[in-house]
């Protein structure tokens, strides 16, 4: 069965200063997605990134950044430079090749404050 | 905006009532999800269907139903209501089933039992 472990309730940063989000999430499948969404207060969940299990290249995209370790199970989001505009729920999702739909952790509210 | 619409935004309904809410998916999605999300269950998938026919089930009450049209837009009706189904319900499309594929949420609508 899988499971996505995000163990950070909550976390505050004051604005300018980096953070990272962590996941761990458990399958028994060695093909799986990984995923991570942003809900603003607005409520809408909002598309970050997709990885897959083959690829543990780390990316980049612009302030964000995913570290990827099979090793460890992780898959955790670096925001760099945060900005108010970043306070949200981040969620980590896990979908296994054979499923269609997402397990999704249970989120970790970040507050950047300015 | 991620092209998947819902209606209504929100619903405010009594114990026992039956609801419909609805969702289009983004042009050339041919796959829509339903997801639950509540305080005390987090984000729990509750039901896909792809090209009008259902793929795959979550933790979907007997008392919840869905259906995709031939048009593609999804609708789930929620019948004999309780307190407990109070949630911010999205609808997700992509444009095939399988795990790889990553979902566009909508705005998700906000119902409330009373």
């Amino acid at each position: 069965a899988q499971k996505v472990t995000q163990a950070q309730t909550e976390i505050s940063v004051v604005e300018k200063e980096d953070v990272t989000l962590d996941c761990v999430y458990e399958t028994r499948d060695t093909t799986y997605y990984l995923f991570w969404y942003k809900q603003p207060p607005s409520g809408e969940l909002v598309f970050l990134i997709r990885r897959n299990s083959f690829d543990e290249q780390n990316e980049i995209s612009g302030r964000y950044s995913w570290n990827f370790q099979k090793s460890t199970s992780s898959f955790n989001f670096t925001i760099t430079a945060s900005q108010v505009v970043d306070s949200a729920v981040y969620f980590c999702a896990l979908s296994e090749a054979g499923a269609n739909n997402l397990f999704f952790g249970t989120g970790t509210r970040l507050t950047v404050i300015p | 905006d991620s092209g998947v619409t819902q209606t209504p935004k929100h619903l405010i309904t009594a114990t026992g009532q039956r609801v419909t809410l609805r969702c289009s998916p983004r042009s050339g999605d041919l796959s829509v999800y339903w997801y639950q999300q509540s305080l005390d269950q987090g984000l729990q998938f509750l039901i896909q269907y792809y090209n009008g026919e259902e793929r795959a089930k979550g933790n979907i009450l007997e008392r919840f139903s869905a259906q995709q049209f031939p048009d593609l837009h999804s609708e789930l009706n929620l019948s004999s209501l309780e307190l407990g189904d109070s949630a911010l319900y999205f609808c997700a499309s992509s444009v095939l089933a399988g795990g790889l594929n990553e979902q566009f949420f909508g705005p998700g609508t906000r119902l409330t039992v009373l």
